[in-house]
């Protein structure tokens, strides 16, 4: 079946501009997981859904940072007056249920900020 | 707080030849130990996972892990590698029990395999 897909997979921004990423998990999955891995790194936690409850958001580096699920599927990490450090990769995983341990990542999207 | 050190960044081996790489974690809870694996402009893939039982762990591609407690390690292995093995290599962990399941990981190692 279809795996996790993210779109865009690249993004350049200019700085100051506002971004929107997207997250299509697996059907039926209800967790989502987004996170950020910068050059060299490894991934790092930014917030987590259950169904369209937000229920973590402590990863988020700063307001700038928002994200989404309203109908508790699609998700969209929105960047808001995109900062050069905000260059990454975002990672989008989701899991079958909250007990269920096993993420499945997307491509990921990768986000230059000039 | 929980981290996972990763102490090689690169580990260079050849075609045929055995191969570990090394993580270690630091918890105060019981965590749950995972390894991923990171193909170029792809995204991770879970190797194998120890969430409890025998301490050896087999996993895809003719890897496997053990996990140590004492060590508080989880190093992987594999007893001959292939070209095709080259890539990054995560190890993550979760706590046990947790709110969120959220990964936490380490820097990565990459390896690469030489002919």
């Amino acid at each position: 079946g279809a795996g996790v897909s993210q779109s865009p997979r690249y993004k350049v921004a200019k700085r100051g501009q506002d971004v929107a990423l997207r997250c299509d998990p697996i059907s039926g999955h209800v967790s989502l997981f987004w996170y950020q891995q910068a050059l060299g790194q490894g991934p790092e936690f930014l917030t987590y859904f259950q169904n369209e409850a937000q229920l973590d958001k402590s990863g988020l580096p700063s307001d700038r940072f928002f994200a989404e699920r309203p109908e508790g599927s699609v998700s969209t990490l929105k960047i808001q007056r995109t900062q050069q450090e905000d260059s990454a990769v975002y990672l989008c995983a989701s899991s079958l249920a909250p007990g269920n341990y096993e993420q499945y990542f997307g491509p990921g999207t990768r986000l230059t900020v000039t | 707080a929980q981290s996972v050190t990763q102490l090689d960044s690169q580990v260079p081996v050849f075609e045929e030849a055995p191969v570990e790489l090394r993580c270690n974690y630091s918890s105060s809870v019981s965590v749950y130990l995972f390894w991923y694996v990171q193909y170029p402009n792809q995204g991770l893939q879970l190797l194998l996972k120890y969430l409890s039982g025998s301490t050896l762990v087999k996993g895809i591609n003719g890897f496997e892990a053990e996990f140590n407690k004492s060590q508080t390690s989880f190093h992987l292995r594999k007893p001959s590698v292939h070209i095709s093995d080259t890539a990054e290599y995560f190890c993550a962990v979760s706590v046990y029990g947790g709110a969120t399941n959220k990964l936490i990981f380490g820097t990565g190692t990459l390896l690469a395999v030489q002919p």
